[in-house]
């Protein structure tokens, strides 16, 4: 069964700071990858995805994420983070031609002022 | 509606009764899914809906959890003699459940159980 791994559980950080979260799922064959968010009182909300082509996907809000099938990893990044991404976030995958969707274990973001 | 409606939103119950949670999906979504998230935990994969069969229900942890989906609309969560362990919010998320969107989930607010 395909199981994802996120590294940071915590993660706190000035604004302007860089951030990335790692993300390692276990799974043989093509997968879909996915990050998504959930903001403070809010319900969880897609933030990007990847499904094939380009390694590297844009998302929201100046999001980004690379895929490297050599690794099993999904990095979610932004080069400059801000008070309003503190969030909780959290990697997901789906194995391709299945609908089952796994998520990590969440990493919740505080972004300081 | 415009997005997945849960309800209750909140439930507080007495060890051993049963309990029985409804998820409204956003229409024409033919996929559905139910996911459990204990405090401080990732979400827990219960079971998921391709129209009105259940493919994988691999995650209920238990005979007391079961679940149906009518049409392609309306789902419910039951949990009989319901444990305080059964604590948790109880996400359902529904998906287009379309070829190159598989895995793209819009999630309601959630139904919080607490069980004393």
């Amino acid at each position: 069964a395909q199981s994802v791994s996120q590294h940071n559980h915590h993660v706190i950080l000035s604004e302007a700071a860089s951030l990335e979260l790692g993300c390692n799922y276990s799974y043989g064959g093509t997968v879909n990858l996915f990050w998504y968010v959930q903001y403070p009182g809010q319900h969880l909300q897609l933030l990007l995805k990847y499904f094939s082509g380009d390694p590297l996907v844009k998302g929201i809000k100046g999001f980004e994420a690379e895929f490297i099938k050599s690794k099993f990893s999904f990095n979610l990044r932004k080069p400059s983070v801000q008070w309003s991404d503190t969030a909780e976030y959290f990697c997901a995958v789906n194995p391709g031609g299945y609908q089952k969707v796994t998520f990590g274990i969440g990493t919740k973001l505080q972004v300081i002022p | 509606g415009a997005g997945v409606s849960q309800s209750p939103s909140n439930k507080v119950t007495e060890k051993g009764k049963d309990v029985e949670l409804r998820c409204d999906p956003i229409s024409g979504h033919t996929a559905l899914y139910w996911y459990r998230q204990r405090l401080g935990q990732g979400l827990e994969f219960l079971i998921y809906f391709q129209g009105n069969s259940a493919p994988d229900k691999s995650g209920l942890p238990s005979d007391r959890f079961s679940a149906e989906r009518t049409g392609e609309s309306v789902s419910t969560l039951t949990i009989q003699r319901t444990q305080q362990e059964d604590s948790a919010v109880y996400l359902c998320a529904s998906s287009p459940g379309e070829a190159g969107r598989t895995g793209e989930l819009f999630f309601g607010e959630g139904s919080r159980l607490t069980v004393l």
